[in-house]
């Protein structure tokens, strides 16, 4: 079955950086769009960013726009978030999901905590 | 790219049908039929109800219905059980080719 795992979480200074990263498996990974999403204690969901099989079709929110770069390895079956120049406001569970753009999103991962903190 | 507005909390009796709103604009609910409902039980990752405002994933029971008219779009639970006790959440495609979920509606089985 489809499973997405999610890495590379933890906690970082303001202003500083942190990659997180999502193993695929169970599916034909370099077939889909894959997202970050993310979500702050006892709040939301927020979309951060869509990648298309590609790589050719890019987008982020514009919370993130600048600071954030999604990237994907399809030999590695791996998604990866580049984070700088982290605020309070980044501190967030993040899932990895499949789909994005005009696909829904189908399978989630169980979540990463990056904790933005002095 | 503000949040889709959906109603903090609903609640109903066990066996009672429940209906969730999601409005949006011209732009996002309004523009496409990519309408998607998400359901997320405590400390856990969101699972996908309903696609495309009104189609159901394999394995998703049939107590679960979306529509939509105009920007607004609505999920419906009926014959409400416990399990169905959970935050639920919209998201829609966007005319700014990004996606947006909405605010969350927590559901309370009484």
């Amino acid at each position: 079955q489809a499973q997405l795992v999610e890495s590379g979480g933890g906690l970082v200074n303001p202003g500083g950086s942190l990659t997180l990263s999502c193993a695929a498996s169970g599916f034909t990974f370099s077939d889909f769009f894959m997202s970050w999403i993310r979500q702050a204690p006892g709040k939301g969901l927020e979309w951060v960013s869509y990648i298309s099989s590609s790589s050719y079709h890019i987008n982020y929110a514009d919370s993130v726009k600048g600071r954030f770069t999604i990237s994907r390895d399809n030999a590695k079956k791996s998604l990866y978030l580049q984070m700088s120049g982290l605020r309070a406001d980044d501190t967030a569970v993040y899932y990895c999901a499949r789909g994005g753009g005009v696909t829904n999103f189908w399978v989630w991962g169980q979540g990463s905590l990056v904790t933005v903190s002095s | 790219q503000s949040a889709l507005t959906q109603p903090a909390s609903v609640s109903g009796s066990p066996g009672q049908s429940i209906t969730i709103s999601c409005t949006g604009t011209s732009s996002d609910i309004g523009l496409y039929d990519y309408v998607s409902w998400y359901q997320q039980h405590p400390g856990k990752a969101p699972k996908l109800m309903i696609y495309d405002v009104s189609d159901r994933p394999s394995g998703v029971s049939d107590r679960f219905s979306g529509s939509k008219s105009g920007n607004t779009a609505s999920l419906n639970i009926s014959g409400l059980q416990p399990e169905d006790e959970a935050d639920y959440y919209c998201g829609s495609y966007t005319s700014s080719k990004t996606d947006v979920f909405g605010t969350g509606t927590k559901v309370t089985v009484l």
